[in-house]
């Protein structure tokens, strides 16, 4: 069964980087993922794409700010230069050929 | 650019129904991945409902027999139609572009309050 695991929390300094996980159920190693930012009151955006390769492919008007690796089933998603407005919930998100399915998110606080 | 907007979202009555639409610009619905995303009060995104291209459609087991997606090539526009509205439907609903798999778009979401 597909299934993504996010670590619930995560805290880092501004100014730091921080480095979150999502890891892909055993035999699903291979799956692309998609990370997703949501900020405060408001609607998700998408960051990247991220293949099993760590190659990732980020929306229009991302910081460089954010990248993406990979390490067999886990998929990373780094922020460094921490800011303010960095604080949010952080999803990852992958799909198979009938369904989407979206991690239970991270959120993250900026000290 | 690409917008999407949902409407139709309100204040429905538990086994209610209800339609919700997503107008889509600057992204051809009919020939792209779509999908519903819900999120509850202070909980995670979860993914509704899909619909590719060519127009097969799939379905979460939570709504699977009471909703349906559905688009108007015509208008690039989305569907939900919601029957049997539960509690547990209450939700911001979110309309969502995929490109070669991953939600690229999200739209900016309507809220749908199952309640009596």
């Amino acid at each position: 069964q597909l299934v993504l695991t996010q670590s619930p929390s995560a805290s880092a300094s501004l100014g730091a980087s921080v480095k979150l996980t999502c890891t892909l159920s055993s035999g699903h190693s291979n799956y692309a993922i998609a990370w997703h930012q949501q900020q405060p009151e408001k609607g998700p955006r998408y960051l990247m794409k991220l293949n099993s390769d760590g190659s990732h492919y980020k929306g229009d008007g991302i910081p460089d700010r954010f990248s993406g690796s990979s390490s067999g089933a886990v998929r990373y998603l780094t922020i460094s230069s921490l800011q303010s407005e960095d604080e949010a919930d952080y999803y990852c998100q992958t799909w198979d050929t009938d369904m989407e399915l979206f991690g239970a998110g991270t959120k993250l606080t900026v000290l | 650019e690409v917008q999407l907007v949902e409407s139709g979202g309100g204040l429905v009555r538990p086994g209610g129904s209800l339609r919700l639409s997503c107008e889509a610009s600057g992204f051809t619905v009919s020939r792209n991945y779509m999908s519903w995303v819900r999120q509850a009060p202070g909980k995670g995104l979860e993914w509704v409902s899909l619909i590719y291209s060519g127009g097969a459609t799939y379905y979460a087991d939570s709504v699977k027999g009471r909703f349906t997606i559905s688009r108007d090539n015509s208008k690039n526009m989305l569907f939900l139609q919601m029957n049997s509205l539960r509690s547990e439907d209450t939700a911001v609903y979110y309309c969502a572009g995929i490109v070669t798999g991953a939600v690229q778009f999200w739209g900016q979401g309507t809220l749908v309050t199952v309640s009596s």
